[in-house]
């Protein structure tokens, strides 16, 4: 199957500063990739669309400026935790889908774990 | 967007076979039926995809009434290894998918 790979896997990072996530489509092209960010014991909860070549759809209630997404190519899209604080802690993961997925398969990344101490 | 609601959690032991119910009342004519698995801290994996009917692959089966307003997930013969929790999600992947509350399987020896 297709697969989508996030980097880093984990990260740890003091209060104030950026965290930068990658999402790669690695065997193929996605000209929209979907960003989650998931809490303990809790589902995944969408953040925003990330559409190549043109500005992220975030969803009600997450702030733009604060995680700022780019998605410069079809197959990278990057998720940056500005000023980070500890309430960002977070898991955060990617989707996309394949081509030669079926209708309604999304692949995910592996997840990147943010710790902000 | 189609809201989905689970059980929120299940148990079973090794070897018996696992029914998950999941109801999407307002799923739309053109939406499919998706169902993905999740371990702790790994992305969500697609176990298996249907639109009405049934639907079978190597490692479960997905009923669909007529109305397509449920569906079930069926796991033969469950082992330790799939604990893990369980998300129905209706919608076509080129459209944003909203994950719910997903059902959290447990399976004892």
């Amino acid at each position: 199957g297709a697969v989508v790979s996030q980097h880093p896997s984990r990260v740890i990072c003091k209060s104030g500063t950026s965290v930068k996530i990658e999402c790669r489509s690695l065997d193929f092209q996605a000209t929209t990739m979907f960003w989650y960010r998931q809490f303990p014991k809790q589902s995944l909860m969408l953040m925003a669309t990330s559409n190549e070549g043109s500005k992220a759809t975030y969803e009600q209630g997450v702030e733009k400026d604060k995680f700022l997404i780019n998605h410069a190519s079809l197959t990278l899209s990057t998720l940056t935790v500005t000023s980070a604080h500890p309430e960002d802690s977070s898991f955060y993961i990617c989707s996309a889908r394949s081509p030669s997925g079926n209708a309604g398969e999304l692949f995910f990344g592996e997840g990147s774990r943010l710790t902000v101490l | 967007l189609a809201k989905t609601t689970q059980p929120i959690s299940m148990d079973s032991y090794e070897g018996q076979e696992v029914n998950i119910t999941c109801s999407h009342n307002n799923i739309a004519t053109n939406d499919y039926i998706t169902w993905y698995q999740q371990f702790p801290s790994q992305g969500p994996r697609f176990i298996i995809q249907g639109y009405k009917t049934k639907v079978t692959n190597e490692v479960a089966s997905l009923f669909i009434p007529a109305d397509r307003k449920s569906s079930t997930l069926s796991l033969p013969r469950v082992s330790l290894s799939d604990t893990a929790v369980y998300y129905c999600l209706v919608g076509v992947s080129f459209q944003k998918l909203v994950f719910g509350t997903g059902t959290r399987l447990l399976v004892s020896p």
